[in-house]
């Protein structure tokens, strides 16, 4: 069974450049989040999908941020237009349906400069 | 809002030695706890996931505790090797979301 996949690994990019991350959960998982950890900090909560609607963003730090999970398979998370603030390892993660085991990606390094 | 603290923040010791991880977290109305283990430049790989309603969880060299009324929980790590050595996450899922610890990250010496 494959894990969770994370594109790209790694990107750099200009301050106010768009930028889409990819995320494809284990099929079958309901559940999927995105996770940020900045530098020093601990990993945050961005958002939650069950299938493909939103069911909390709280997470998410401004309306430049902008996620989608297509008929409940990958989930993209864009930035627009990035600031240096949003440099940082965003994590997804996936889980079957209610409180159960979340499995995690390698992660996306985003460098904004 | 929920806050989870692990102690110590680093920790290092010789290969062979027992050790104990802490985390301790503010709000006990959890769902679940869980035990990551993150390798520089990988993901997170769970170690260990413990229900509200257990009290610990093994899975090899490893065992983890939980004390909801109290907000605590342990990884015990036996007989350690060098290639334990990582950042070890201990996260609670109240809602749906996992609140982190900032980790510890632990280096075993040959």
């Amino acid at each position: 069974e494959a894990g969770v996949t994370q594109f790209p690994s790694h990107s750099v990019i200009e301050k106010g450049q768009t930028v889409t991350l990819r995320c494809d959960p284990i099929s079958g998982h309901d559940n999927l989040y995105w996770y940020r950890r900045v530098m020093g900090k601990e990993i945050k909560f961005l958002l939650h999908f069950v299938k493909e609607s939103k069911q909390d963003e709280s997470g998410m730090p401004n309306n430049r941020f902008l996620a989608e999970r297509t008929g409940g398979t990958y989930s993209t998370l864009k930035v627009q237009p990035a600031e240096l603030e949003d440099s940082g390892v965003y994590f997804c993660a996936s889980s079957r349906q209610g409180y159960t085991e979340a499995f995690f990606g390698q992660g996306t390094r985003l460098t904004v400069v | 809002k929920q806050e989870v603290t692990q102690i110590p923040a680093a920790l290092s010791v010789p290969e062979g030695e027992n050790l104990v991880l802490n985390c301790s977290f503010t709000d006990s109305a959890i769902y679940n706890l869980q035990w990551f283990r993150q390798d520089p430049g990988k993901g997170l790989t769970s170690l260990l996931l413990i229900q509200s309603s257990q009290r610990e969880q093994t899975s090899g060299r490893l065992n983890a505790s939980l004390d909801k009324s109290s907000g605590r929980s342990t990884l015990y790590i036996a007989a350690s090797q060098p290639g334990d050595s990582a950042t070890y996450l201990c996260a609670v899922i109240s809602g749906y979301a996992l609140n982190f610890g900032k980790g510890t990250s632990l280096l075993v010496t040959p």
